[in-house]
């Protein structure tokens, strides 16, 4: 099946650096990638859409200047958090579709990538 | 997307078939209802989607409700593995940009 990989898995970064996660999908293209956020017990809230080859979609209340989404390629999609606080500690996943076969009305998610900011 | 409702948690003693409901009474008739589950710190993992029809696949089976206002997850023998928060999605099924939004889910505890 369809896979997604995340990387890094897990990230400490001092407080006013930058951090840049990839989100890759693996033997599929996917023009559209998502990107969640995810606090300790809490559920995962959608950020953005990514679309590849145009700006990203971002969700109400996300800040896209903080929050900054590449998606260059039909495989790759980055998001960097930018001037990282440690209120930007958290839980980060993103997920695609394959849009060949029987999985294609199926999103698959990445491991995640665990963001601590000292 | 039509709202679902979930109980928060449930207990399921291990070896046996552990049934997560859930409602979903304002679903439209192009949406599907969806299972992902989340094993703590990893990612949602997809299990299983349907529209109107019960649907088996090798994780679970799938029972909606003939006028589709709620669906019933059945993982027929539980593991200690299947401990996990479940969610109970409804979303329409096409487009590329067609997006997943979680609920609370529900937290499965499997025990000895």
């Amino acid at each position: 099946g369809a896979v997604v990989s995340q990387h890094p898995s897990r990230v400490i970064c001092k407080s006013g650096t930058s951090v840049k996660i990839e989100c890759r999908s693996l033997d599929f293209q996917a023009t559209t990638m998502f990107w969640y956020r995810q606090f300790p017990k809490q559920s995962l809230m959608l950020m953005a859409t990514s679309n590849e080859g145009s700006k990203a979609t971002y969700e109400q209340g996300v800040e896209k200047d903080k929050f900054l989404i590449n998606h260059a390629s039909l495989t790759l999609s980055t998001l960097t958090v930018t001037s990282a606080h440690p209120e930007d500690s958290s839980f980060y996943i993103c997920s695609a579709r394959d849009l060949r076969g029987p999985g294609a009305n199926v999103l698959t998610f990445g491991a995640g990538s665990r963001l601590t900011v000292l | 997307d039509a709202k679902t409702t979930q109980p928060p948690s449930m207990d399921c003693a291990e070896g046996r078939a552990a049934n997560l409901p859930c409602n979903h009474s304002t679903i439209s008739g192009n949406e599907y209802v969806y299972w992902y589950r989340q094993i703590h710190s990893q990612g949602p993992q997809y299990i299983i989607h349907g529209l109107k029809n019960n649907e088996t696949n090798e994780m679970a089976s799938l029972i909606i409700t003939e006028d589709r206002k709620s669906s019933t997850l059945i993982l027929p023998h539980a593991t200690l593995r299947d401990t996990a928060v479940y969610y109970c999605i409804v979303r329409v099924a096409t487009g590329t940009a067609s997006k997943l939004t979680f609920g609370t889910g529900t937290r499965l505890q499997v025990t000895l």
